[in-house]
């Protein structure tokens, strides 16, 4: 069974800043099939990035996605007050047949 | 315009069955898959169990196989989750969500909170 652990649990970060969440995988998997995802309180999660660096419609280039094998990137270049928020990677493919880490709260410092 | 309408919230007893839907528009139903996403207070995503409405082909995750069931009526474009005997644990937030071909959930519903108490 794969595990998707993110690292850090929480970043406190102030707008501008750059932001690294990492997303590390218990077993290989396939870019085509590594998304990232954002949520914010009360609200559904929204798809950020798929096939792990691309983004997905009306995302913001200031998101990015990189990564391959078991280490994924999604960094935030310059952080907006509407980024702070819990982001998740989520992997299609391995039993079970998708998988979500844990998630990484960037809440503002 | 794709959306994902999902029922209201509900308030159960332990013990009752419960039946939640999800009604998609504004795409073709049938060919796509619909995922159903665990959301308890406070806590991560779990991914529960995916229906793809064009035939009914049916995966579920280990951790909610036999505990839930998924369904389609493709006719007026629903999924359906539902339990026959909820519990406490239960009590969480669920979302339906579109997959692509790549795996992703590009499209999800607004969220059906589920309460379970006596």
């Amino acid at each position: 069974e794969i595990v998707l652990t993110q690292s850090p649990g929480t970043l406190s970060l102030s707008p501008g800043e750059r932001a690294t969440l990492s997303c590390r995988a218990s077993q290989s998997v396939s870019s085509t099939y590594l998304g990232w995802y954002q949520q914010k309180p009360g609200q559904a999660p929204r798809l950020l990035i798929y096939a792990a660096s691309t983004r997905a419609t009306g995302i913001p280039d200031r998101f990015s996605g990189s990564g391959s094998g078991t280490d994924f990137t999604l960094t935030i270049s310059r952080l907006e007050p509407e980024d702070f928020a819990v982001y998740y990677c989520q992997q299609y493919g391995r039993s079970p047949l998708f998988t979500f880490g844990p998630g990484t709260k960037v809440d503002i410092k | 315009e794709v959306q994902l309408v999902q029922s209201g919230a509900e308030v159960k007893k332990p013990g009752e069955s419960l039946r939640i839907s999800c009604k998609g528009f504004g795409y073709s139903f049938t060919s796509y898959w619909i995922g159903w996403v665990r959301q308890m207070p406070g806590k991560g995503l779990e991914w529960m169990g995916i229906i793809y409405p064009g035939d009914s082909d049916t995966r579920y995750s280990p951790s909610f196989q036999g505990q839930v069931t998924v369904s389609a009526d493709k006719s007026i474009s629903t999924a359906y989750l539902q339990w026959s005997s909820l519990k406490a644990s239960d009590t969480a937030m669920y979302y339906c969500a579109r997959s692509t071909a790549g795996g992703d959930f590009d499209y999800w519903g607004q969220g059906a909170m589920v309460t379970v108490s006596s």
